[in-house]
């Protein structure tokens, strides 16, 4: 079955600094990758969808993320986070020959901004 | 533009007892879906709604949840009787037309408790 790995499930930065949230897929075909955002006691929001266009994919709030065939990975980055990106992140893939939009989300990496 | 509405918000109840959760979708949206949230995990899709028609509900537990959509717009999931491990964040989604890769809204979710 096709799926996602997120790489870490918590990740601490500094504010102003870079944002880096790792994400790998396993599919056999070139699939439709997304990430969402959840803030505490919200609905999940999409940053950005890759849908086999451009590579990098530029999303919300200053966030980019780009799909690299060779390594299967779909990382997303911020340059410069804000004590508002505090959330947690979700790589979501829909399966190659996926006859209903059905979405397969990773574990979720939880992102933390000291001041 | 409203979003996806749901309530209750939050709901308590003992094992063997039975719950129902309301949706609305956003207006004009054509597919619905429910996910199941369990604490510390990404969503997972229980079922799948075109109109008032089930697209999709391979992951549905069939002997303890319903789900209907009888006028192609609200629906109402419902779990009878509920286990503790049903215990999770009940998010409400929805989309235009059902398309690959087309941008799903959710809801806000409901969080169950189940004791």
């Amino acid at each position: 079955a096709q799926s996602v790995t997120q790489l870490d499930s918590h990740v601490s930065v500094s504010e102003g600094t870079p944002v880096l949230l790792r994400c790998n897929y396993s599919s056999s075909y070139s699939p439709s990758l997304f990430w969402y955002v959840q803030h505490p006691n919200k609905g999940l929001q999409l940053l950005l969808k890759y849908t086999s266009a451009a590579t990098l994919v530029k999303g919300i709030n200053g966030f980019e993320a780009e799909f690299k065939k060779s390594e299967t990975s779909f990382h997303l980055t911020k340059p410069s986070a804000h004590m508002s990106d505090a959330a947690e992140y979700f790589c979501v893939v829909i399966p190659a020959g996926a006859g209903a939009q059905k979405l397969v989300f990773g574990q979720g990496t939880r992102l933390t901004i000291n001041p | 533009e409203a979003g996806v509405a749901q309530s209750p918000r939050y709901k308590i109840i003992e094992k063997r007892q039975s719950v129902a959760f309301w949706c609305n979708p956003i207006s004009g949206h054509a597919t619905l879906y429910w996910y199941q949230q369990i604490l510390g995990q990404g969503p997972k899709l229980l079922i799948q709604f075109q109109n008032n028609g089930v697209v999709d509900d391979s992951q549905l537990p069939k002997d303890r949840f319903s789900a209907e959509r009888l006028k192609g717009v609200d629906s109402t999931l419902k779990i009878q009787p509920a286990k503790l491990e049903d215990s999770a964040v009940y998010l409400c989604a929805s989309s235009l037309a059902g398309g690959r890769a087309e941008t799903q809204y959710f809801g806000p979710g409901t969080r169950l408790l189940v004791l």
